[in-house]
């Protein structure tokens, strides 16, 4: 089945630098790609995803690429903000009916004012 | 509209009693999730619904089992419960339409077995 490995799991940047946190995927086959945010006590939060047949997708300061040859996908954030602080998990999945979304083991993002 | 809820938000159980988390959702979507999350291991798939009357196993199924009640319902049982499965479960619901999906979580059970 599909593994999704994430790193790093713990990053520290200053405020108004940018953060970058990378994933690998095992399956081929898998072909969409989701991230999501984890603020302290809650539940994760969708915040961007691309799927397999675009290479990049962006939406303010936050953007995602996409390298299929080599299965990997990273999440960009800029201009970071101390409300940027969370956990960060990607996510891969085949889109069939069956629909299992195995997510990477998270990124403790602390952004330091 | 709610979202997902889960209850209880916390519990404290003993090694080989057993407990049901109960998780409802307004949203009218067809497919549920159960997640386990686990320090440094992310969101593990313990089982799922992907519409009402169907289940599947996940990653983690070993001793938990689960029911669909309805469209708006799916509860987690631990029949026996065991310290190894001390941690935050979170259950969750998938919107789909056309190009668009997305999972919506409840807000999580954090669970101890002593």
């Amino acid at each position: 089945g599909e593994n999704v490995e994430q790193h790093p799991s713990t990053l520290s940047v200053q405020e108004g630098d940018s953060a970058v946190i990378k994933c690998t995927y095992s399956d081929s086959a898998s072909n969409y790609f989701p991230w999501y945010k984890q603020e302290l006590g809650k539940g994760p939060q969708l915040i961007i995803d691309i799927r397999s047949n675009v290479g990049e997708k962006k939406d303010q300061r936050i953007a995602v690429t996409l390298n299929k040859t080599a299965k990997h996908f990273s999440l960009h954030i800029t201009e970071t903000q101390p409300e940027d602080s969370a956990v960060y998990f990607c996510a891969a999945s085949i889109r069939d009916s069956s629909y299992k979304l195995i997510f990477g083991s998270g990124t403790r993002l602390l952004v330091r004012p | 509209n709610a979202g997902v809820t889960q209850t209880p938000k916390f519990q404290v159980l003993k090694t080989g009693q057993s407990m049901t988390l109960q998780c409802a959702q307004d949203m009218n979507h067809n497919s549920m999730y159960w997640y386990r999350q686990d320090p440094g291991m992310g969101l593990r798939l313990i089982y799922y619904s992907a519409s009402e009357g169907t289940t599947d196993k996940g990653e983690v199924p070993n001793g938990y089992n689960v029911s669909r009640l309805n469209k708006r319902e799916f509860s987690l049982r631990l029949e026996s419960a065991a310290p190894s499965q001390t941690s935050v479960y979170f259950c969750a619901s998938r919107y789909e339409t056309g190009s668009r999906e997305k999972l919506f979580f409840g807000s999580g059970t954090q669970l101890s077995v002593l």
